[in-house]
């Protein structure tokens, strides 16, 4: 089966560790993303990525950092320098062309830090 | 500066009836709309897309109308059902090439 999966659904770290949430995809996608959801909100914009070995900061990329070694892989670390780190983490991925431009998302990370 | 909003939180709906979800965007320059479907605690599905030069699009029980002149776009669902009952996001394509979302609208229906 073809898919994005993130792992682990559930997540929880003390304050002040870094964590780092794992997103694979096997759907031969050029482009991956991060967003972070809030309870009640929008999908806002973390990290992305179009290529292998590049990324981009999206609107809140403060106290995040990503890598993009692999095309499957995009994993991303919370660091402590993030104020808020208790959200939903979504992944997702997509084709590079100028007819669609769909992401598939993965089923997220629930991450708690208390 | 782009934004994506919404003017609903909430709609309520009987089950049966059609349902119309609003969104408005500020960027003149998105060529591309995209509308999807988030159940509780887990990740968006893709319901429909539509490029700007395009007024209306079809699909399954789903039609999505853009109108470029006063920037809005709306999700007609017909005969909603009780699985239709989720959040909605509608986001649009920039020219940082990576969707902006809405804040989403929560679609309730009553049996």
């Amino acid at each position: 089966d073809g898919g994005i999966t993130q792992s682990p659904k559930y997540l929880f770290r003390k304050e002040g560790q870094n964590v780092t949430l794992s997103c694979e995809q096997n759907l031969n996608h050029d482009a991956m993303y991060w967003y972070r959801q809030d309870p009640g909100q929008g999908l806002r914009l973390i990290y992305y990525s179009q290529i292998v070995n590049d990324f981009q900061k999206g609107d809140i990329a403060e106290g995040y950092s990503v890598s993009r070694e692999k095309k499957e892989s995009f994993p991303l670390t919370v660091t402590s320098a993030q104020k808020n780190p208790t959200a939903f983490y979504l992944c997702a991925s997509s084709f590079r062309t100028p007819d669609t431009h769909e992401q598939y998302f993965g089923p997220g990370t629930r991450l708690t830090v208390t | 500066g782009e934004s994506v909003g919404l003017h609903l939180p909430t709609l309520s709906v009987q089950e049966g009836d059609n349902s119309i979800i609003n969104c408005a965007y500020s960027n003149s320059a998105s060529d591309y709309f995209i509308w999807y479907k988030q159940e509780s605690g887990k990740g968006p599905q893709f319901i429909i897309d539509i490029r700007s030069n395009m007024d209306k699009r079809q699909g399954q029980r789903v039609t999505v109308l853009l109108n470029k002149t006063v920037k809005h776009l709306s999700l007609q669902i017909a005969a909603t059902q009780p699985g239709d009952s989720a959040v909605y996001f509608c986001a649009e394509f920039s020219t940082r090439r990576a969707l902006t979302f809405g804040s989403g609208t929560r679609l309730q229906v009553q049996p």
